[in-house]
């Protein structure tokens, strides 16, 4: 159980362009999405937290209108880079967890999506 | 400052053979400590979840301690596989539930 899902799981996009990356909750309501990004051999920094229904708690120095993020359903987060730049390359993953449940401080990680921007 | 130290960087140990990794926090207040392992390119997957009055956990190979009162936890692997090659990443939770990641160690098995 506790199963995260990403998609794409690579995508590459031509600078200027928007990309979206999706993560679902498959086996259970995730009433909290975080989005992490990760920069090859360093540790994944939080970007946002989504709590559905909610608007989005960014990090400090994360622009909000630049990554936009939606948690319309307990199942499912996006995440839309707009107008992205080579410098937003990196690897995303989300995490989820129900808080509802009793242990509901269980973050399960999604496996990633490799953004590259040319 | 809340930070998470793990030591060392990396790691080379042959198949077979024991390892331990460290980790040192200065999170607080501190709600509970996990292991987690990360593939190359995947995200990171659970191996333990340890709370404030729990010392030690186990999940097959992999044994995690937890010193609360030094701050200190370790992860120790049993009889490597080449499948352990991977980062282990030591991630503290602050009471609020804001994770803060430590930068990992890279560990790989050679046969």
């Amino acid at each position: 159980g506790a199963v995260v899902s990403q998609h794409p799981s690579w995508v590459i996009c031509k600078s200027g362009t928007s990309v979206k990356i999706e993560c679902r909750s498959l086996d259970f309501q995730a009433t909290t999405m975080f989005w992490y990004r990760q920069f090859p051999k360093q540790s994944l920094m939080l970007m946002a937290t989504s709590n559905e229904g909610s608007k989005a708690t960014y990090e400090q120095g994360v622009e909000k209108d630049k990554f936009l993020i939606n948690h319309a359903s307990l199942t499912l987060s996006t995440l839309t880079v707009t107008s992205a730049h080579p410098e937003d390359s990196s690897f995303y993953i989300c995490s989820a967890r129900d808080q509802r449940l009793a242990g509901g401080y269980e973050q399960y990680f999604g496996p990633g999506t490799r953004l590259t921007v040319t | 400052k809340n930070q998470v130290e793990q030591s060392p960087q990396s790691l080379i140990i042959l198949e077979g053979k024991n390892c331990t990794l460290q980790c040192n926090y200065t999170v607080s207040p501190f709600s509970n400590l996990r292991w987690y392992k990360q593939d190359t390119g995947r995200g990171p997957v659970s191996l333990t979840i340890m709370t404030f009055s729990e010392n030690t956990k186990s999940n097959g190979r992999y044994t995690a301690t937890l010193d609360a009162d030094t701050k200190q936890s370790s992860l120790h692997i049993t009889a490597s596989q080449l499948s352990d090659s991977a980062s282990y990443i030591c991630v503290v939770s602050r009471y609020g539930n804001k994770l803060v990641f430590g930068a990992g160690t890279i560990l790989r098995v050679k046969s």
